[in-house]
C-alpha cells in the first residue's frame, strides 16, 4: 500500500515570502500522479497543482510549483510571494495511474497536512 | 469541472441516531468516492460507492455503519448508523469526472457531523 508523508505539521511564512512544504511518499508502483491540495477555512478542498510520474519537469502553476525528485520519492511545494489567502491546510496526495482491480484503487491517499500561516 | 452539493453542511445529532448525506453532481460520473475527515486529521477513504452495485470499503469500515446508495451516475448517500461521538468527523463526497489518471478528484464541501 502506499503512503505519503508529510513531516512539518506546521509551517509560517511572512507575506510576499517564500515557503517550502515538504512531502514524501512511498510506492512500488513506477507510473502515478501526484497533487497537492489546500482546505482552507471553508473545508473546500481545491486542487492546487499536479503532477505525473513519468514527466521529469516539475509541474508550476502561477505562484505554486513542486520539486519532484521521483528517485528519493519526494514532491515539496513551493509557494512563492506568499499571500494571505495562503493561508490554509496543504494536504500531498498520491494516485495510482493503473491500479490493480481499478475502482477504489484509483482513491487518493492523503498525507496528514501541513497548516501554512501567512503572516502579515 | 464538476458542481459537487452535498447536504447537510452541519449537523448536530444525538448518540444512537444515524444521518444521511446527500451528495448530487451537476454532471454524470462514473467515481463518486466518500471520505472522512476526523477532527486535525487528514482524509481517509471510507468506501467507493459503485453505481448498480454495493459499494466497496476501505478496511475499517463496514456496510451495517455506514451504508451507501448510487442510484445513478450523479447522486449518492452516505448513512452515518446507531452514531456514537467518535462519529463527530468532516464527510466528504468527491468525484472523478474525467475517471482515472492523472484527473485530480472534485470534492464537495463536506458535512460537519457533531455527534453528542
Amino acid at each position: 500500500a502506499q503512503t505519503v508523508t508529510q513531516s512539518q505539521p506546521e509551517m509560517s511564512v511572512q507575506e510576499a515570502e517564500t515557503v517550502t512544504l515538504s512531502c514524501t511518499y512511498d510506492t512500488s508502483e513506477s507510473d502515478y500522479y501526484l497533487f497537492w491540495y489546500k482546505q482552507p477555512p471553508s473545508r473546500q478542498m481545491i486542487l492546487v497543482i499536479r503532477q505525473e510520474a513519468y514527466k521529469q519537469q516539475n509541474a508550476t502553476e502561477n505562484r505554486f510549483s513542486v520539486n519532484f525528485q521521483k528517485a528519493a520519492k519526494s514532491f515539496s511545494l513551493k509557494i512563492s510571494d506568499s499571500q494571505l489567502g495562503d493561508a490554509a491546510m496543504y494536504f500531498c496526495a498520491y494516485r495510482s495511474a493503473n491500479p490493480q482491480g481499478g475502482g477504489s484503487n484509483y482513491k487518493l491517499t492523503f498525507g496528514k497536512g501541513t497548516l501554512l500561516t501567512v503572516n502579515p | 469541472s464538476a458542481v459537487i452539493s452535498q447536504k447537510p453542511s452541519r449537523d448536530i445529532c444525538q448518540r444512537g441516531t444515524s444521518l444521511t448525506i446527500q451528495c448530487q453532481v451537476d454532471s454524470q460520473v462514473t467515481m463518486m468516492f466518500w471520505y472522512r475527515q476526523q477532527p486535525g486529521q487528514s482524509l481517509t477513504l471510507i468506501a467507493t460507492a459503485n453505481q448498480g452495485s454495493e459499494a466497496t470499503y476501505e478496511s475499517g469500515f463496514v456496510i451495517d455503519k455506514f451504508p451507501i446508495s448510487r442510484p445513478n451516475l450523479t447522486f449518492s448517500t452516505l448513512t452515518v448508523s446507531n452514531m456514537s461521538p467518535e462519529d463527530s468527523s468532516i464527510y466528504l463526497c468527491s468525484v472523478d469526472p474525467q475517471g482515472g489518471g492523472n484527473s485530480p478528484l472534485h470534492f464537495g464541501n463536506g458535512t460537519r457531523l457533531t455527534v453528542t
